[in-house]
């Protein structure tokens, strides 16, 4: 598709489930980003993909939180064990490159509601 | 925590008025970006100006950016309706890769 790609849109999970939101980035695009963005908040930085590495997971809550990427493409971000404090929206976004970050393409985001 | 700080965090104002938003941060930066977002959508890009830069236009935007008091300014003139939406600012720290965004600026544009 020409721009980024998530699923699901909308996710209702109960407490203790495990959920995997997953990010089809832009063709080419070599960095990949996931940010989550609480209800009437800004952007909280989870994770950066510089192709399938990921050289900084510094923003990821807490251990139940994981993700990858492979192909240097889809990326997949894991929520084990939700909390209720886990519900958001789950937003990737991709750049043409990680280096002097330019614009950021950002997909339509993954609501996560926990029950 | 969050690099900038939006301000107002909300704004209301009738089509045709201008709009004028804020944006400060704490370090230095390689350029700072400007992004929509609409109702339950993802973010769009509006504008991207360089530290070395201090003002830059687009169409009916207006952005400034002062790095000696670590700050910016979006202007929207004469605005329609359609501009209703939260508008962010993001940063990337100086050997940083990625974007830190404020809380945003709600505009709301009253018919």
């Amino acid at each position: 598709g020409a721009g980024v790609s998530q699923s699901p849109s909308n996710k209702v999970t109960e407490k203790g489930k495990d959920v995997e939101l997953r990010c089809d980035p832009i063709s080419g695009h070599t960095a990949l980003y996931w940010y989550r963005q609480r209800l009437g908040q800004g952007l909280e930085f989870l994770i950066y993909f510089q192709g399938n590495s990921a050289p900084d997971k510094s923003g990821l809550p807490s251990d139940r939180f994981s993700a990858e990427r492979t192909g240097e493409s889809v990326s997949t971000l894991t929520i084990q064990r939700t909390q209720q404090e886990d519900s958001a929206v789950y937003l990737c976004a991709s750049s043409p490159t990680g280096l002097n970050t330019g614009e950021l393409f950002f997909g339509e985001g993954s609501r996560l509601t926990v029950l | 925590s969050q690099q900038g700080e939006e301000d107002p965090q909300a704004l209301s104002i009738q089509e045709g008025e201008n709009a004028t938003m804020n944006c400060s941060y704490k370090t230095s930066i390689n350029n700072l970006q400007w992004y929509r977002q609409n109702s339950g959508r993802g973010l769009v890009h509006l504008i991207l100006i360089r530290s070395n830069e201090r003002e830059k236009h687009s169409g009916r935007l207006r952005v400034t950016l002062d790095t000696s008091k670590k700050s910016s300014s979006l202007l929207i003139t004469a605005s329609r309706a359609a501009d209703t939406a939260s508008y962010f600012c993001a940063t990337d720290a100086s050997n940083d890769y990625k974007l830190s965004f404020g809380a945003g600026t709600t505009v709301t544009v009253r018919a």
